[in-house]
């Protein structure tokens, strides 16, 4: 079965750069679509991007100038880094197997921005 | 961006009961709808998808309908396992975005 697994600072400061890391198991990332999504404090929830088997990527248009998704195919890993962070990015992220509509999700981390 | 709305944030009831969970689209995005549940602890589970296409292992309790801007969850004779937070999602553009959440209580 896949599964996905977050990891990574659960704090970080204000204009500094967030970076996860999503471990995949039981499927390869070079295969279907990876991508992250964030739920803020009080449940909203916010499509951020992914990255495909190919090493393509999409954006949240919102994020364009600050996210960037990268992989690492030999340790089945794909990675979000956010850059210039504030506070309003403070909100549990998600990474998932999805193009469109995730199948598979990792637990969530929790990410506070604050310093 | 398509705004989806669910107009209940909050809905109580009873094991065995019937519930409906309304999402409603800013515009038409034709069936690219996909239902979620989220139950504390545990990961997000893809329940429906293409409005009313259940995925593999949701049980035939929960059905989907709707179409264009308009569309339901239904979750007939509901079980404990069934209450949590539920999120609609359209993928008919991106950016992809979700409804604001109902949580189902119980009662």
């Amino acid at each position: 079965e896949v599964q996905l697994q977050e990891s990574g600072p659960g704090l970080v400061k204000p204009s500094q750069s967030l970076s996860l890391t999503c471990s995949v198991t039981g499927y390869s990332i070079t295969s279907n679509y990876w991508g992250w999504i964030r739920k803020f404090p009080g449940n909203k929830m916010e499509w951020m991007g992914y990255i495909s088997y190919s090493g393509s990527t999409s954006y949240n248009p919102s994020l364009k100038s600050r996210i960037s998704i990268t992989r690492d195919t030999s340790k089945n890993q794909f990675f979000l880094q956010l850059n210039s962070v504030t506070t309003e990015d403070t909100a549990t992220y998600y990474c998932a197997r999805s193009r469109a509509f995730p199948d598979f999700w990792g637990p969530g981390t929790m990410v506070t921005v604050s310093s | 961006d398509v705004q989806m709305t669910q107009s209940l944030s909050y809905l109580a009831a009873s094991p065995g009961e019937s519930v409906s969970i309304s999402c409603k689209a800013s515009k038409s995005i034709s069936n690219y709808l996909a239902w979620y549940q989220q139950k504390p602890g545990e990961a997000y589970k893809l329940l429906i998808y293409s409005g009313s296409t259940l995925q593999s292992g949701t049980p035939s309790r929960f059905s989907g309908s709707g179409s264009g801007t308009d569309f339901t969850l239904t979750i007939r004779s509901l079980e404990p396992e069934d209450f949590g937070l539920y999120y609609c999602q359209q993928y008919y553009e991106k950016p992809y975005t979700f409804g604001a959440g109902t949580k189902l209580e119980l009662k």
